[in-house]
C-alpha cells in the first residue's frame, strides 16, 4: 500500500541551527502539508503546497521556515535557525485533491531542540 | 480560535461494547469531515470521512455521524476491540481551501 515516508525519524539540533526535515508523498497526489504537533497538544497545520507553490499557510509558518519540491518526489520543509519551542513531531501529509478529499500521513520526525 | 473541538479528552469502554467519539464545530462552512487514529511517536492513520452531503457514513466497524445543524460529529466504533486504543482526532475542512483543521483529540481505552 502506498504510503507517506519521512526521514529522518528523530533529528536533535542545536538551537540557532538549520535543519531540513524530508517527505516522500504518495506519487500520485499533488497536494502536500506539514503539521506539527508538541507533545500533548493538538495537530496544527503549518503550510500547504501545490503546483511548486505555496497554497495556504498558518501563522506559525513564518520566516524561519519554508518548503520546496526540489524534485519530482521529495517534499522538504526547513527550519532556519531553530528554536527551543520548534521542538515537536513533524508530520508529512498527501492528498490526491484539496482539503475535499482525505489526507494521508507519514510516520512524522520527532525534532529535539537543544 | 478552535474551531473543532472534542471535549472528552479521554474514553474508557469495554472491549465488544461501542464507543462513541463527539466532535464539535464552530465554521458552518466546513464541508468535509475525516477521523483520525494516532498511536503514539507515530503519525495520523485515516479512518473515515463524510462529506456534509451526507449524514452518514459506514465502513465496517466505523460509522461516523453529521449533525449539521448541531454542528456536531461522532465516531461510533461497534465493536470496540483493545487494538482501537489510541488518540483520535476529528478534521474539518472546506473545499477549495488547502488545510484541515484538526480537534485536539480523544484517547480511547478498550478494556479486555
Amino acid at each position: 500500500e502506498p504510503e507517506v515516508t519521512q526521514t529522518p525519524s528523530h533529528q536533535v539540533t542545536q538551537m540557532g541551527q538549520e535543519v531540513i526535515l524530508r517527505c516522500v508523498p504518495i506519487s500520485n497526489h499533488l497536494y502536500f502539508y506539514w503539521y506539527r504537533q508538541i507533545l500533548g497538544q493538538k495537530v496544527e497545520f503549518l503550510v500547504s503546497f501545490y503546483n511548486n507553490e505555496i497554497s495556504e499557510k498558518s501563522e506559525i509558518f513564518d520566516d524561519q521556515f519554508s518548503v520546496e519540491r526540489p524534485d519530482g518526489s521529495n517534499f522538504t520543509l526547513k527550519i532556519r535557525s531553530t528554536k527551543l519551542e520548534d521542538s515537536a513531531m513533524y508530520f508529512c501529509a498527501s492528498s490526491v485533491q484539496g482539503a475535499e478529499t482525505e489526507a494521508f500521513f507519514g510516520q512524522g520526525t520527532r525534532l529535539t531542540v537543544v | 480560535d478552535q474551531q473543532v473541538k472534542q471535549n472528552s479528552p479521554s474514553l474508557s469502554v469495554q472491549e465488544g461494547r461501542i464507543s462513541i467519539l463527539n466532535c464539535d464545530y464552530t465554521n458552518s462552512m466546513f464541508d468535509y469531515f475525516l477521523w483520525y487514529k494516532k498511536y503514539p511517536a507515530e503519525g495520523p492513520t485515516f479512518l473515515i470521512s463524510i462529506s456534509s452531503i451526507k449524514d452518514k457514513n459506514e465502513d465496517g466497524r466505523f460509522t461516523v455521524f453529521l449533525n449539521k445543524s448541531a454542528k456536531h460529529l461522532s465516531l461510533h466504533i461497534v465493536p470496540s476491540q483493545p487494538g482501537d486504543s489510541a488518540v483520535y482526532f476529528c478534521a474539518a475542512s472546506l473545499s477549495g481551501t488547502y488545510k484541515y483543521i484538526f480537534g485536539t483529540g480523544t484517547r480511547l481505552k478498550v478494556l479486555a
